[in-house]
């Protein structure tokens, strides 16, 4: 069965430094999204993308954040100047369309020191 | 604005008994609702979907829930629980239509005693 694919599963950043989550969603899905879900509290929205543009993003998700398709498989979320409240688990996922059920990546860990 | 609450942040139970997790939800408009689980080190797996039609959604796993309007629930059973049913359950919301942006409830801890 196709999977969401992200990379890489751990990534470990110093406050300040900018990092970029990669994913792969599935290949014929059109709407990918962000979420994150920090230790012990629940998955939050940040961000969903459609037509290579952001379809609607939450408050999470500021002028730190960027979202990127740069090529026909990819997508990318970029945190320009990493925060330590930014370490969370990072999860990608894709839906065929607006009204299927999401399918999540197993997420990027990212720790900030 | 929609949201979710999960009665019961840990719930244990033997194994072969009656697996019951609660979800409440709080919708504006008709919901669409989901439970999602999440195996150790793993990301969400949707468990089943209810989208306006059968009241009663059969998912995976021998997993099933009950869209109750009048008690703005929709809670998650299995008649009995297996060892790998052990994992964190989430249960979530969307508006019908949009760009599905889904709110995730806290998640309940199933812990399956032997």
């Amino acid at each position: 069965e196709p999977e969401v694919t992200q990379t890489p599963s751990h990534q470990v950043t110093q406050m300040g430094q900018e990092v970029i989550l990669r994913c792969v969603p599935i290949s014929n899905h059109l709407y990918f999204y962000w979420y994150r879900q920090i230790l012990g509290q629940k998955v939050e929205f940040l961000v969903s993308f459609y037509n290579n543009e952001i379809s609607e993003k939450s408050e999470i998700f500021d002028d730190q954040f960027s979202v990127e398709r740069p090529d026909g498989s990819n997508f990318t979320l970029k945190i320009r100047s990493t925060k330590l409240e930014d370490s969370a688990m990072y999860f990608c996922a894709s839906s065929v369309r607006d009204n299927s059920p999401l399918h999540f990546g197993n997420g990027t860990r990212l720790t900030v020191t | 604005a929609q949201s979710v609450t999960q009665l019961g942040s840990h719930v244990s139970v033997s194994e072969g008994a009656l697996v019951l997790l609660r979800c409440n939800y709080s919708s504006s408009v008709p919901p669409y609702l989901f439970w999602y689980v999440q195996y150790p080190n793993q990301g969400l797996q949707l468990l089943l979907k209810y989208t306006s039609a059968a009241t009663l959604v059969k998912g995976i796993n021998g997993f099933e829930a009950e869209f109750k309007k009048s008690e703005t629930s929709f809670h998650l059973t299995k008649p009995s629980a297996h060892m790998s049913d052990a994992a964190e359950y989430f249960c979530a919301v969307s508006d019908q239509g949009g760009y599905q942006k889904v709110t995730f409830g806290t998640g309940t801890k199933l812990q399956v005693i032997p």
